[in-house]
């Protein structure tokens, strides 16, 4: 499987600024998928990133708050814009193989 | 909608026993179910899944059963060993997509 390597790993941050995520994947990709899950939630799809097109995002979430870039097949990385203390989540990027989601080991993001 | 529900936000066992965790979905469109466990600080790994054309699938101490007319799932773990205590996530694609849509999880505890 896929192996992923996602850091940071984790940081507190204070409400205004901005964090960059950064995930790289061991093998060349069409697809990778940033996923947030939020306190005590759900893993929820914040945006699919293709490589030499827009990100697609989902309902909720707009590229002026998740810009995404995805300059090649095994990079790609994801910002958390203007962070609030409801930002505060963990992120996680991943690639689908066999049909099966393999994830990055996550960022722990704590707004203050 | 939650498309995806696990009820029981947690769960103790007693070590060497058998642990159920549940899984409810409501979209009849969904044909493939995976299961992940989440260690605090890691992404969550992929455990075992099935397709909507079985109705049990083993792979060591983890069955997963599914009751497609009563739209449930079912992750079995038996002997249930300390190690396993992680949350468990079932998750579904959506028809066509790489959108997978997970439950809330339910946090495994067990006991030594």
């Amino acid at each position: 499987s896929a192996v992923i390597s996602q850091k940071p790993s984790r940081d507190i941050c204070q409400r205004g600024t901005s964090l960059t995520i950064q995930c790289q994947v061991d093998s060349q990709v069409t697809m990778m998928f940033w996923y947030r899950q939020q306190p005590g939630q759900s893993l929820t799809l914040i945006a699919t990133a293709n490589q030499g097109s827009e990100a697609t995002y989902e309902s909720g979430f707009v590229i002026d708050k998740f810009p995404i870039s995805r300059p090649n097949l095994t990079f790609s990385t994801l910002t958390v814009s203007n962070m609030s203390p409801e930002d505060s989540s963990i992120y996680l990027c991943s690639v689908v193989e066999n049909e099966k989601l393999f994830f990055g080991s996550g960022t722990q993001l704590s707004v203050l | 909608d939650q498309q995806v529900k696990q009820n029981s936000p947690s769960l103790s066992v007693q070590e060497g026993r058998i642990s159920i965790l549940n899984c409810d979905y409501t979209n009849s469109m969904f044909d493939y179910f995976l299961w992940y466990k989440k260690y605090p600080a890691e992404g969550p790994t992929f455990l075992i899944s099935i397709s909507s054309i079985k109705d049990k699938n083993e792979d060591g101490r983890f069955t997963v059963f599914l009751n497609k007319s009563a739209k449930h799932l079912s992750l079995h773990i038996v002997p249930s060993q300390p190690g396993d205590s992680a949350v468990y996530f079932c998750a579904a694609p959506t028809s066509g997509t790489y959108k997978y849509i997970f439950g809330t999880g339910t946090r495994l505890k067990v006991l030594a």
